[in-house]
């Protein structure tokens, strides 16, 4: 069975500082991988996702994520974070492109310093 | 993008009580699920349907139970809610790609 590692279980960042969140996954072939936030209160929102082709994925609100295959990781960065960034990431791995069948990660808190 | 819907959002019951929790989407979506989220915890899958009559556990057991008799509605039920049962439970569907997941609000349930 794949499983999924965040190993950052909070990450305080100055506003206009690069990010990078990490996530490492465990599955024995191609993994389908996704990163999700959730903003207090609210429910996940989909950011990327990587199914195959380039390793670097660009998704929305400006972040990117890196597959590296020789170290099962995915981790997610962005350049230069805003306060409105704060929230809950999710780091999620399946085993096809049926993204509701995914095993989801225990997530990252980032808190932005102003 | 698809609108999905959970009510309530925060629902405090005793214990032994019957509740259900409702889930709704306006996109037509067949696949739909339920998850549970503790504080800080990763989620976890307890029912989803593929369409309507169609229900199966996840990976997580849980004691609550769902149906789906319309394509848009998706309710989870409880016959007789426990402390053990607090959580957030958090609704999603699928589009026909499969490939992304659109979440309610999800619903903060406290069990006294």
């Amino acid at each position: 069975a794949q499983s999924v590692t965040q190993p950052d279980i909070h990450i305080t960042v100055s506003e206009g500082a690069s990010l990078e969140l990490r996530c490492n996954y465990s599955y024995g072939a191609t993994p389908y991988l996704f990163w999700y936030v959730q903003s207090p209160g609210q429910g996940l929102q989909l950011l990327l996702k990587y199914f195959s082709g380039d390793t670097l994925v660009q998704g929305i609100k400006g972040f990117e994520a890196e597959f590296k295959r020789s170290q099962s990781s995915f981790n997610l960065r962005k350049p230069s974070v805003h306060w409105s960034d704060a929230a809950e990431y999710f780091c999620a791995v399946g085993i096809n492109t049926n993204a509701g069948k995914s095993t989801f990660g225990d997530g990252t808190t980032l808190t932005v310093k102003p | 993008e698809a609108d999905i819907y959970q009510t309530p959002r925060y629902l405090v019951i005793g214990t032994g009580k019957k509740i259900t929790l409702e889930c709704s989407q306006t996109m037509g979506h067949d696949k739909m699920y339920w998850y549970q989220q503790d504080p800080g915890m990763e989620l976890h899958l307890i029912h989803y349907s593929y369409g309507v009559n169609s229900t199966e556990k996840g990976d997580l057991s849980s004691e609550s139970t769902v149906s789906r008799i319309r394509t848009e509605h998706f309710p989870l039920t409880l016959e007789s809610a426990r402390p053990s049962h607090t959580s957030q439970y958090l609704c999603a569907s699928t589009d026909r790609n499969n490939e992304k997941l659109f979440f309610g609000s999800g619903t903060q349930l406290s069990v006294l």
